[in-house]
């Protein structure tokens, strides 16, 4: 099983709602890794996870709050998002979060606040 | 000037032709990915390289260490093959952060 899977596939969230990404791989990958990616643009990095402990976060606002629950999870809860956090939110995975690591991506979760 | 440069930023063939896209990237990298990203969709990882040549199907993946540069290569392209190709270089620091291209936008006509 190479996949990566994420859910849900699409989310309509007002500014006040409070929701949960999730993010599933069953590769025995120790790196988890969340993406921010905006219409025609490359993915940004948002948060590591290597281990189950986060390794990186890269200034990220903390109305978006990751979560590792174990090595096969990875789930971001969003809170009190803005317009222009609409996106699509890609999930990866690799072996280990180090530089030689192939990163296998989820097929994402477009992200539509209201 | 972005640490990963992508050429051309717009490529449009017809069926058939031979197409290469070029990255250039300016920083000490441990490996090079290529990815593939269809309309509204998710990524799909290409190629990982670190030196020389891989081959998969019609993709044909190059780097040149020293010149820091890499092409892709699609060979007997087809309709199918129309999507973003984006080039982005794990750096020498832990956790594989990568660094993106800005990605090319690729449509083949029949």
């Amino acid at each position: 099983d190479t996949e990566v899977t994420q859910t849900p596939k699409h989310l309509v969230m007002g500014m006040t709602n409070k929701k949960s990404l999730k993010c599933e791989q069953h590769m025995g990958h120790r790196a988890m890794y969340w993406y921010k990616q905006k219409a025609k643009k490359p993915p940004e990095l948002m948060f590591v996870y290597s281990y189950e402990k986060l390794s990186i976060n890269e200034s990220v606002p903390s109305r978006f709050s990751p979560e590792c629950p174990n090595s096969s999870l990875l789930n971001l809860h969003l809170h009190a998002l803005q317009p222009e956090d609409s996106a699509l939110y890609l999930c990866a995975s690799s072996s280990h979060g180090t530089g030689g690591d192939e990163q296998y991506f989820g097929p994402g979760t477009r992200l539509t606040v209201t | 000037k972005n640490e990963v440069e992508q050429s051309p930023q717009n490529l449009t063939a017809q069926e058939g032709e031979f197409i290469t896209i070029n990255c250039s990237y300016s920083v000490g990298i441990s490996a090079l990915h290529w990815l593939q990203q269809h309309p509204g969709g998710g990524i799909v990882s290409l190629f990982m390289l670190s030196s020389g040549k891989k081959k998969h199907g019609r993709l044909i993946a190059t780097i040149n260490i020293q010149e820091k540069h890499s092409s892709l290569h699609i060979t007997a392209s087809h309709p199918r093959d129309s999507a973003v190709y984006i080039c982005a270089v794990a750096g020498g620091t832990s956790y594989g952060k990568l660094t993106f291209g800005q990605g090319t936008i690729l449509t083949v006509h029949p």
